[in-house]
């Protein structure tokens, strides 16, 4: 049972090129969620989705679009990366009833 | 907006002692408030969640209490190990978004247990 299972799981890019993160998950779980992580800044979440085919914006979602074309899968996408979205991104999914979160092992990105 | 403190940043504690970690957060409407641990490199591990109708919930040597009325949750390690340094983070969702849209974390202790 793999639970949240994230790809890759590093990836260096040059500004402007684009790559997307996957995100699975085998726990169906409604809502998934992406997150990043910087240094003295916490966890932010970028975008999430509470069921298949349904995305939203989180807190910080300039930069990055999402897709939820099956429920068990949650991509996040960069069109044109900047070194401003280098960072780990967690992505994680949650349990309807009880509100419970569970973490992938996350997505380390360096955009030079 | 809910806001979420962790205080201290970081703490080191001798191998045996009990500890207590502390969460405060600014609404006291939640949902729920949760409990993880991070290792370096790696993602969140989910230890506890409190509903917000509970008052404690246990899982092994952990403890965590929640005080809505005072914003206030904690987290007790009994007996501590070096295996349980890492980072420890809580986030309280507040009820009126329910699914966890807006959850907010806090920064996290960094706790480090001296064998």
């Amino acid at each position: 049972n793999a639970g949240v299972t994230q790809t890759p799981k590093f990836r260096v890019l040059k500004t402007g090129q684009s790559m997307t993160l996957l995100c699975a998950q085998d726990m169906n779980h409604e809502y998934m969620y992406w997150y990043r992580q910087d240094p003295g800044m916490g966890l932010r979440l970028i975008h999430y989705s509470v069921g298949e085919g349904t995305t939203a914006k989180g807190e910080v979602p300039d930069g990055y679009n999402v897709s939820r074309l099956k429920k068990q899968n949650f991509l996040l996408g960069l069109e044109s990366a900047a070194p401003s979205q280098t960072s780990v991104y967690f992505c994680a999914a949650g349990a309807l009833n009880t509100g419970e979160l569970f973490f992938g092992e996350g997505s380390r990105l360096t955009v030079l | 907006k809910q806001e979420v403190t962790q205080i201290p940043a970081a703490l080191s504690v001798p191998e045996g002692e009990n500890l207590v970690l502390n969460c405060s957060f600014t609404d006291s409407a939640i949902y729920n408030l949760q409990w993880f641990r991070q290792d370096p490199g790696k993602g969140l591990t989910s230890l506890l969640l409190i509903q917000s109708s509970q008052r404690e919930q246990t899982s092994g040597r952990l403890n965590a209490s929640l005080d809505k009325s005072s914003g206030r949750s904690t987290l007790y390690i009994a007996a501590s190990q070096p295996g349980d340094s890492a980072t420890y983070l809580c986030a309280a969702p507040r009820r009126a978004n329910f699914g966890n849209e807006k959850l907010t974390f806090g920064t996290g202790t960094r706790l480090t247990i001296i064998p």
